[in-house]
């Protein structure tokens, strides 16, 4: 199954920040997700992240707090905006493989103080 | 995509077979059955996927009900190292609109006993 590389692994970082966290592939894949997963919690979908179009947010999440780019078929990213204490989560992407499932990255621990 | 419903935790024996259930009695006739896990502060890890037949992989066997409703996700021989929350996951495959996305519910916490 496809790798993928996620980074930073872990940051810390000052409420009012933002932080972009990367997400590479190593083949081209169609669709790519990005999740959040709060502390003790399930993984909760914020996004679609769409070659060549905007990505399509679920419910609670929007553009401007989670701004995502998705330049081309292996590459994504996530921005968390003007970040607050309940921020801190464990972000994650993922990517499609069609049949075989997803592919997971193993994540982006973010602490807000 | 459909809800599943699975029992929050279990614990099982090392070297035993682990039997994880899971419930999906509103599971679509395009629904698939994914499994994932995820260990310890890891991303989530595909394990098997079936639409009506029975499947198995090396890592596990996937048994679904005639009916389609429910379905059993089976370790043949638990070790430590299958600790982990079990997700049990109904999708639609091949649906644009449904946009091929995964949705997690609480999952199994599976803790692997000496």
């Amino acid at each position: 199954s496809a790798v993928i590389s996620q980074k930073p692994s872990r940051d810390i970082c000052q409420r009012g920040t933002s932080l972009t966290i990367q997400c590479q592939v190593d083949s081209q894949v169609t669709m790519m997700f990005w999740y959040r997963q709060q502390p003790g919690q399930s993984l909760t979908l914020i996004a679609t992240a769409n070659q060549g179009s905007e990505a399509t947010y679920e419910s609670g999440f929007v553009i401007d707090k989670f701004p995502i780019s998705r330049p081309n078929l292996t590459f994504s990213t996530l921005t968390v905006s003007n970040m607050s204490p309940e921020d801190s989560s464990i972000y994650l992407c993922s990517a499609d493989r069609s049949n075989y499932g997803y592919t997971f990255g193993s994540g982006t621990r973010l602490t807000v103080v | 995509d459909a809800k599943t419903t699975q029992p929050p935790s279990m614990d099982c024996a090392e070297g035993r077979a682990a039997n994880l259930p899971c419930n999906h009695s509103t599971i679509s006739g395009n629904e698939y059955v994914y499994w994932y896990r995820q260990i310890h502060s890891q991303g989530p890890q595909y394990i098997i996927h079936g639409l009506k037949n029975n499947e198995t992989n090396e890592m596990a066997s996937l048994i679904i009900t005639e009916d389609r409703k429910s379905s059993t996700l089976i370790l043949p021989h638990a070790t430590l190292r299958d600790t982990a929350v079990y997700y049990c996951i109904v999708r639609a495959v091949g649906i644009k609109a449904a946009g091929n996305k995964l949705t997690f519910g609480g999952g199994t916490r599976v803790l692997v006993k000496p």
